[in-house]
């Protein structure tokens, strides 16, 4: 089946700079990669995703980045603030039948002020 | 805005006890999902049910069941529960079999003693 590696288990910015997560997966057959933030003490929370047939997608500071060559696809943070303070999980889907995501072990993210 | 409702948020039983967990969704969606969260974060999909019918059912002991009334609602039952049954249970929906965003409840925390 389907694994998804998630190369920082934490990441420690300042405040205003940016960070990126690293995410590799190992069936080709993925077509969608989700990614989801969780708060302490709080519950999964959807922030982006990028499906196979683009390979950048921007939602305000957050770029996705999805290179299916390498099978490697990566979360950028761009000024970076306290409330980006998080684990941050990305996820693989290669099933259109069921939604089934395999998700990477997560990174923590702290931004310092 | 919570629109996953998940009951109960804690449960505390001793080993070998049934217990049952419930959810709901309110935002009309006809897929909803079962993870188990671990300790260190870790999530996993158990179950997952598109209108009613079982789609997803990873390897999971068989003390373990889901059961959906309709597509609004979603319950996982422990039969007998072991203490590495100890974790946060975590409740999902998404709009079709997708894959789509998926939404996130607040998740039942069970501890097993």
């Amino acid at each position: 089946g389907e694994k998804v590696e998630q190369h920082e288990s934490t990441l420690s910015v300042r405040e205003g700079d940016s960070a990126v997560i690293n995410c590799t997966y190992t069936d080709t057959a993925s077509s969608y990669f989700p990614w989801y933030k969780q708060e302490a003490g709080k519950s999964l929370h959807f922030v982006i995703d990028i499906r196979s047939n683009v390979d950048r997608k921007q939602s305000q500071r957050l770029i996705v980045l999805l290179d299916k060559k390498a099978k490697r696809f990566s979360l950028h943070i761009t000024a970076t603030q306290p409330e980006d303070s998080a684990i941050y999980f990305c996820a693989a889907s290669m099933d259109t039948n069921t939604g089934k995501l395999t998700f990477g072990d997560g990174t923590v993210l702290t931004v310092k002020p | 805005e919570t629109a996953v409702f998940q009951t109960p948020n804690y449960h505390v039983t001793q080993v070998g006890n049934e217990v049952s967990f419930n959810c709901k969704q309110t935002l009309g969606h006809d897929t909803m999902y079962w993870y188990k969260q671990d300790s260190k974060k870790l999530l996993k999909i158990m179950f997952s049910y598109n209108n009613k019918q079982l789609i997803v059912n990873e390897t999971v002991p068989r003390r373990f069941s889901p059961q959906s009334s309709d597509k609004a609602h979603l319950n996982l039952r422990i039969k007998s529960v072991e203490p590495e049954d100890s974790a946060v249970y975590l409740c999902a929906s998404s709009y079709g079999t997708g894959p789509y965003e998926q939404y996130f409840g607040p998740g039942t925390r069970l501890t097993v003693l």
